[in-house]
């Protein structure tokens, strides 16, 4: 199975900072990478897929790069509605697997 | 506007069965694979299963290969998963997804149902 290594675990950043999430893949998985948003009780969301490309309706504050086994999500300038836990996912072979999350919180 | 809502969750005793049920509307369901994906509480997201548009092929988490059947009916736009001898460690919220194309293949979630919790304890 393909692991997925989040870093960092958590994270506490303000309204306007740039921040970085990674994630690893234990061996390469080309570009076929999604990142999703998840708030508190709620669905996860789809933001990019292909490691890089944006789901439709999301803000271009987000971006994503990345190919083989390392991965970035940045959003250039938190919003408040950002506050939340995001994770990635490899969609390169079976079993599906995601990385153990990101929680953003409010510094 | 795509909808996927998920029932059939509850409390089971461990050993018991259970099947959920994801109601889609807003695509043409039989074009796209579906997946159900799990989030124990507290807990980060654990993939299940996913089938095919055609139900042709299945795919199986470890986990639950076995207990667990995938299914969908593609005239009533319903996707389904049996869940038979449950454990403690299947309680979770369960979502079902819709996935971006018909083979299950190189796909990633595109939508999500706002999911059902299954508690299995006596």
């Amino acid at each position: 199975d393909i692991q997925m290594t989040q870093s960092p675990s958590s994270l506490s950043a303000s309204v306007g900072d740039r921040v970085t999430i990674t994630c690893r893949a234990s061996q390469s998985i080309s570009s076929w990478l999604a990142w999703y948003q998840q708030k508190p009780e709620k669905a996860p969301t789809s933001l990019i897929f292909g490691a890089s490309a944006l789901q439709t309706g999301v803000p271009s504050r987000f971006s994503g790069s990345g190919s083989g086994t390392d991965f970035t999500l940045t959003i250039s300038s938190l919003q408040p509605e950002d506050f939340a836990t995001y994770y990635c996912q490899q969609y390169s072979s079976y079993p599906y697997t995601f990385g153990q999350g990101t929680k953003l919180e409010i510094k | 506007e795509v909808q996927l809502v998920e029932s059939g969750g509850g409390l089971v005793q461990p050993g018991g069965s259970l099947r959920l049920s994801c109601a889609a509307s807003g695509f043409t369901f039989s074009n796209y694979a579906m997946s159900w994906v799990r989030q124990a509480p507290g807990k980060g997201l654990e993939w299940v299963s996913t089938i095919s548009g055609s139900s042709g092929d299945t795919y199986y988490a470890d986990s639950v290969k076995g207990r667990f059947t995938i299914s969908r009916d593609n005239s009533r736009n319903t996707l389904y998963l049996q869940m038979n001898s449950l454990r403690a460690e299947d309680t979770a919220v369960f979502y079902c997804a819709k996935e971006v194309s018909s083979s299950g293949y190189y796909t990633y979630f595109d939508f999500w149902g706002q999911g059902t919790l299954v508690t299995v304890s006596s």
